[in-house]
């Protein structure tokens, strides 16, 4: 089955740095990439998704890219605010009718310092 | 997704006891999705329910738990004779008829259990 790796587990950056946080998959069938923050005892909201056709989505301050060939993708947070202290898990799946069966990364902590 | 609603937020059972999970999807939604997160893990997928239907349950432990999804009702996830590693939080997610393209999951709030 899919197994998706995901690194740094932490990462603390100061406010109005950015924020990289990277996945790899390995099921080359996969094409659908969904982010999600989970602040602490709160449920995971989704920030942001990408699907195989696209290599890169942009939404205000966060951006997500896909490289398809050498299976990962990554989320870019910029102008890091305080506020985006979280847990973000990335995810992946085979999309289509199976897009309900996530498989997650272990989650990055990121801490954003004022 | 604001629509997906759990309860009870918080349970907590003795070990041997039953836990009961109930998710009421968004209005008009058919699919039901349930996650397990265990402490500091990612959610890791448990079953896919339609109307009276387990469409796929390969996520699910072979003993102790099951899920429905009744005609009437919320789903419901049954864990028999807890243990403390069942300690955990159970997301449930909803959606409409799938589409080609795949849906985009949204979870409900949770349902945090603790195994004492």
């Amino acid at each position: 089955g899919e197994n998706v790796e995901q690194h740094p587990s932490t990462l603390s950056v100061q406010e109005g740095d950015s924020a990289v946080i990277k996945c790899t998959y390995s099921d080359s069938a996969s094409n659908y990439f969904p982010w999600y923050k989970q602040e602490l005892g709160k449920r995971p909201q989704l920030i942001i998704d990408i699907r195989s056709n696209v290599g890169e989505k942009k939404d205000q301050r966060i951006a997500v890219t896909l490289n398809k060939t050498a299976k990962h993708f990554s989320l870019h947070i910029t102008e890091t605010q305080p506020e985006d202290s979280a847990v973000y898990f990335c995810a992946a799946s085979i999309g289509g009718g199976s897009n309900y069966k996530l498989t997650f990364g272990k989650g990055t902590l990121l801490t954003v310092n004022p | 997704n604001a629509g997906v609603m759990q309860n009870p937020r918080h349970l907590v059972r003795r070990r041997g006891q039953e836990a009961r999970l109930r998710c009421s999807p968004v209005k008009g939604h058919s699919h039901v999705y349930w996650y397990r997160q265990l402490p500091e893990e990612g959610l890791k997928f448990m079953v896919y329910l339609q109307k009276e239907n387990i469409i796929d349950e390969s996520g699910m432990p072979k003993e102790r738990f099951s899920a429905e999804f009744p005609k009437e009702g919320p789903s419901i996830l049954r864990i028999q004779q807890v243990v403390r590693g069942d300690s955990a939080a159970y997301f449930c997610a909803s959606s409409p008829i799938p589409s080609s393209s795949g849906n985009t999951i949204y979870f409900g709030e949770g349902s945090w259990l603790t195994v004492v």
